[in-house]
C-alpha cells in the first residue's frame, strides 16, 4: 500500500516561513491535498491539487509537488497557524491515504 | 452553508455493533461521494471508507474491510456506517466528510465527529 511520510514536528519563528514536507514514491505524479487541524477541531482543507487554495484560506498558504516530495509552505507564520497538518492522496488501489501528520509550532 | 452532523457514537463492548449516521445539508447530497475518516485519541487521521454519489461503489480501508459497511440514503440526505465485530483499536472520533468531486478525491467539508469507544 502507498505510504506518505511527514516529519513529526516543524518549528518556525513568528513571521518566518514554515515548510512541511510529505514524501511518497513518485508523489509528483499524484494530486496532493493538505489539511489543517487545530486542537479540538475538525480538519480544514487548506490546499488542494498540489497548489490550489480554497476560498477563505490566506495567500500565505501555498503548495508544491515534484518528484518524491510535496511541500506545504506557510509564509509569515502567525501564532494562529499552530496546528497539525496532514497531506493526503488518492492511491491507485482506490484508497484515500493520509500522511502521519506534522505538528507546527510557531515560536 | 454546508453542514455535516454525525451521531450514534457510544461506548460499546468488544465484538459489538454500532451504526453511525451523518446528516448532510447545504449542498445537493446526491451529487457527491462521501467519506468516513477516523482519528484515535492523540493519533493522526485514518481514512475508513468512501461511497459514490449513488451508492453503487464503495471502498474500505484494509483495517475495516469485512467488518464495516458504508451506505447512504439520498432521499434523507444521510450517510451511514454500520460497524460490526468492533475491536478496541476501533476506538476513535469518526468524521463524515464530503468529497469535492471531479475525480480528485479530496475532502472539502468535514463534520465535527462522533466518538466511538470500544471497551468492556
Amino acid at each position: 500500500s502507498y505510504e506518505l511520510t511527514q516529519p513529526l514536528s516543524v518549528s518556525v519563528a513568528l513571521g518566518q516561513t514554515a515548510r512541511i514536507t510529505c514524501g511518497g514514491n513518485n508523489i509528483g505524479s499524484k494530486n496532493v491535498h493538505w489539511y489543517q487541524q487545530k486542537p479540538g477541531q475538525a480538519p480544514v482543507l487548506v490546499i488542494y491539487r498540489d497548489s490550489n487554495r480554497p476560498s477563505g484560506i490566506p495567500e500565505r498558504f501555498s503548495g508544491s509537488n515534484s518528484g518524491n516530495t510535496a511541500t506545504l509552505t506557510i509564509s509569515r507564520a502567525q501564532a494562529g497557524d499552530e496546528a497539525d497538518y496532514y497531506c493526503q492522496v488518492w492511491d491507485s488501489s482506490s484508497h484515500v491515504v493520509f500522511g502521519g501528520g506534522t505538528k507546527l509550532t510557531v515560536l | 452553508e454546508v453542514q455535516l452532523v454525525e451521531s450514534g457514537g457510544v461506548v460499546v463492548q468488544p465484538g459489538g455493533s454500532l451504526r453511525l449516521s451523518c446528516a448532510a445539508s447545504g449542498f445537493t447530497f446526491d451529487d457527491y461521494a462521501m467519506h468516513w475518516v477516523r482519528q484515535a485519541p492523540g493519533k493522526g487521521l485514518e481514512w475508513v471508507s468512501l461511497i459514490s454519489w449513488d451508492g453503487g461503489s464503495t471502498y474500505y480501508a484494509d483495517s475495516v474491510k469485512g467488518r464495516f459497511t458504508i451506505s447512504r440514503d439520498n432521499s434523507k440526505n444521510s450517510l451511514y456506517l454500520q460497524m460490526n465485530s468492533l475491536r478496541a483499536e476501533d476506538t476513535a472520533l469518526y468524521y463524515c466528510a464530503k468529497d469535492h468531486g471531479s475525480g480528485s478525491y479530496y475532502l472539502d467539508y468535514w463534520g465535527q465527529g462522533t466518538l466511538v469507544t470500544v471497551s468492556s
